[in-house]
């Protein structure tokens, strides 16, 4: 079936440090990728996109090519800061009229000043 | 614009008992999904609404129910309540199905 697996958690970094999340994915045909960010008591903030092969979704500072050939859509940052601590989620959404989102676990990451 | 509204953000339910939730999407958004946030299980999709209509079911028992308004606000009710059904419960908005999604707060419902 379709779905979304994305590294465990917690993830704790030093700020300023390198930041990569890995998700992969499988599902049939020619889904759109999302990263969702999730801050305590939040509900959930879209972060970024990709809707086809090779797109590259951006936003503050984050990162995610979608690879089709590796069936993934890795988050990256290269400078994290103390205010990027949240959980972040890979998704999927597939084509036609199935259009719900598609979670992956989550990865808590904890950013230390 | 105002954000998608939950209400409300906290409820405490016994077992057995029903609740219904509330979702307000964002002024001119005619499509709602609704979602169950649990730490064993994740982010589950429960259903979609569209126009009044429900576009899309995830695989949840008959004692999840929902329905969409003339004015696209939403209403989600579960009866006979479990303890399982303790999670956070998330409502999406957007414009038409498969467009962007802006997802409210959330209520935590918890089950005693």
């Amino acid at each position: 079936g379709n779905s979304v697996t994305q590294m465990e958690g917690p993830v704790t970094l030093s700020e300023e440090a390198f930041l990569t999340i890995n998700c992969t994915y499988t599902a049939t045909g020619y889904p759109s990728l999302f990263w969702y960010v999730q801050y305590p008591g939040e509900g959930l903030q879209l972060l970024l996109k990709a809707t086809k092969a090779d797109d590259k979704g951006s936003n503050k500072g984050f990162e995610a090519t979608y690879r089709k050939e590796t069936t993934s859509f890795h988050l990256e940052k290269g400078s994290v800061q103390v205010s990027d601590s949240a959980v972040y989620f890979c998704a999927l959404r597939l084509e036609g009229s199935q259009g719900n989102l598609i979670f992956g676990k989550g990865t808590k990451l904890s950013v230390k000043p | 614009k105002a954000g998608v509204t939950q209400t409300p953000r906290y409820l405490i339910k016994t077992r057995g008992q029903q609740v219904t939730l509330s979702c307000s999407p964002i002024s001119g958004h005619r499509s709602v999904s609704w979602y169950q946030q649990t730490p064993g299980q994740g982010l589950q999709f429960l259903f979609e609404y569209f126009s009044e209509t429900q576009r899309n079911k995830g695989n949840f028992p008959g004692r999840f129910s929902g329905r969409q308004f003339s004015n696209s606000r939403s209403e989600m009710n579960v009866s006979t309540l479990e303890l399982g059904d303790s999670a956070l419960y998330l409502c999406a908005s957007s414009e038409a199905p498969n467009t962007e999604a802006f997802f409210g707060q959330g209520t935590r419902l918890t089950v005693v």
